[in-house]
């Protein structure tokens, strides 16, 4: 089964604070990504990354940076924390073996309180 | 038009009946489908995926309409379990991996 772990499940912050967000996947995948979801507004994506120290901005990349040293870790971090950025943070990996744009597997998420 | 659009629902259904969800996408040029299922505060999880002759799994049948651009996913002999978010979820353009989700239908079913 793949598995996708985040470092924390909740999270408490205060505005100004550097967040790191640690996403590590057990299947050797190419593609990771970050996402965050709040009501209303669906999954978006942040940022997204198809190799090692490769990155590509996704929808919502303003006060977000990401770090990939190793194939199986993923990072998220918010440069200062604002209150704007409380919210459920996703990761997801995929292969790009087999069909086009594979399967995402999620990871449990993080829920982010910036105060 | 939204990338991904979808009814959110609720949609309230009791336990045996069936229901079916549909979802239109914008990119003529997506070549990936899929329905994920979402419960309460957990993480999405792959339903399944969504093949242009269409296919089923169990009690859930998906739908593909190219011409439309339209998805559709149909759950027989609905269970209490089967209660939660599903989105539908298309590739972002025709030869990427990143995915483009629905912000979701749920589905609440009772007893």
């Amino acid at each position: 089964d793949v598995k996708v772990t985040q470092s924390s499940r909740y999270l408490v912050k205060r505005t100004g604070e550097k967040v790191f967000l640690e996403c590590v996947q057990d299947m050797d995948h190419e593609n990771m990504f970050w996402y965050r979801q709040d009501p209303g507004l669906g999954l978006r994506l942040i940022y997204f990354s198809y190799d090692v120290k490769m990155k590509e901005k996704g929808d919502i990349p303003e006060g977000y940076s990401v770090s990939r040293e190793k194939k199986e870790r993923f990072s998220l971090i918010l440069e200062s924390a604002s209150t704007n950025q409380t919210s459920m943070y996703l990761c997801a990996s995929s292969s790009i073996k087999g069909q086009l744009g594979g399967t995402q597997y999620f990871g449990p998420g993080t829920r982010l309180l910036v105060l | 038009r939204k990338e991904v659009e979808q009814d959110p629902g609720p949609f309230n259904v009791p336990e045996g009946a069936t229901v079916a969800f549909n979802c239109t996408y914008s990119n003529s040029a997506s070549q990936s489908f899929f329905w994920y299922r979402q419960d309460c505060r957990k993480e999405p999880k792959l339903l399944m995926s969504v093949y242009s002759s269409g296919n089923e799994d169990g009690r859930f049948t998906a739908q593909l309409n190219r011409a439309s651009q339209y998805i559709s996913l149909l759950i027989r002999d609905s269970k209490l379990s089967d209660s939660a978010t599903y989105l539908c979820v298309v590739n972002r353009q025709q030869a990427g991996t990143a995915l483009i989700f629905g912000k979701g239908t749920t589905l609440s079913v009772s007893s």
